[in-house]
């Protein structure tokens, strides 16, 4: 199975400031039509998981723009451009490429300074 | 609006059963596979199971094979999760989620609790 490493764990910012969060997996994440399966989730305190971004860079409907992914092989990160209220809450990395089983990263808990 | 709202969850005890459902609606359920995901109380997402449109191809997590059934009445747009010989490790707000492969995990239910434990 793949192994899907997330750093770092707990990620205060100051509202306003970027964010960044680093997922790495434990092989290269290339499937064999030449796209990466990489989606970031976040979810809210109380709440189910949502999809933030897919096939590493591609943000789903109705995600803000400040949020970014970007990543190749087996290196990927997920940015905040200018971190917001809303945006506390726990990030997970995904990897879809080698299924079953899909897994995630640790999840990364960000909170506001 | 799509959306997935899962039911039936609840209090068990160890080596008891729990038939969980999700209803769908907003979308043409027939042409999404779907999913069910499971967080333990305080830990991280795990991907559960999973089937296609056609209820032909089903996979499973190592942790559930063989005790977990998933199942599909598209007529009724609504996926099911048979749960037999339930552990306390199976603790968790059980998701239901569309799709699969490149596209896994578009869209989440808000989750049901299944709690084992005597």
């Amino acid at each position: 199975d793949v192994v899907m490493t997330q750093s770092p764990l707990s990620l205060p910012v100051t509202l306003g400031q970027p964010a960044s969060i680093s997922c790495r997996s434990s092989q290269s994440l290339v499937h064999s039509d030449g796209n990466s399966y990489l989606s970031w989730f976040q979810q809210r305190p109380g709440q189910s998981p949502r999809r933030l971004i897919y096939k590493v860079s591609n943000r789903d409907s109705g995600v803000p723009d400040r949020f970014s992914g970007s990543g190749s092989g087996t290196d990927f990160t997920l940015n905040i451009s200018r971190v917001e209220a809303e945006d506390v809450g726990v990030y997970y990395c995904m990897q879809s490429t080698h299924w079953p089983p899909y897994t995630f990263g640790q999840g990364t808990k960000l909170e506001i300074k | 609006e799509a959306q997935l709202v899962e039911s039936g969850g609840g209090l068990v005890n160890p080596g008891g059963s729990l038939r969980l459902s999700c209803t769908a609606s907003g979308f043409p359920f027939s042409s999404h596979a779907m999913n069910w995901v499971r967080q333990a109380p305080g830990k991280g997402l795990e991907w559960v199971s999973s089937i296609n449109t056609g209820s032909v191809y089903m996979y499973y997590a190592d942790s559930v094979k063989g005790r977990f059934t998933i199942s599909r009445d598209n007529a009724k747009n609504s996926l099911y999760l048979q749960m037999n010989s339930l552990r306390v490790d199976d603790t968790a707000v059980y998701f239901c989620a569309r799709d699969w492969a490149g596209n896994a995990f578009a869209l989440w239910g808000q989750g049901t609790m299944v709690t084992v434990s005597s």
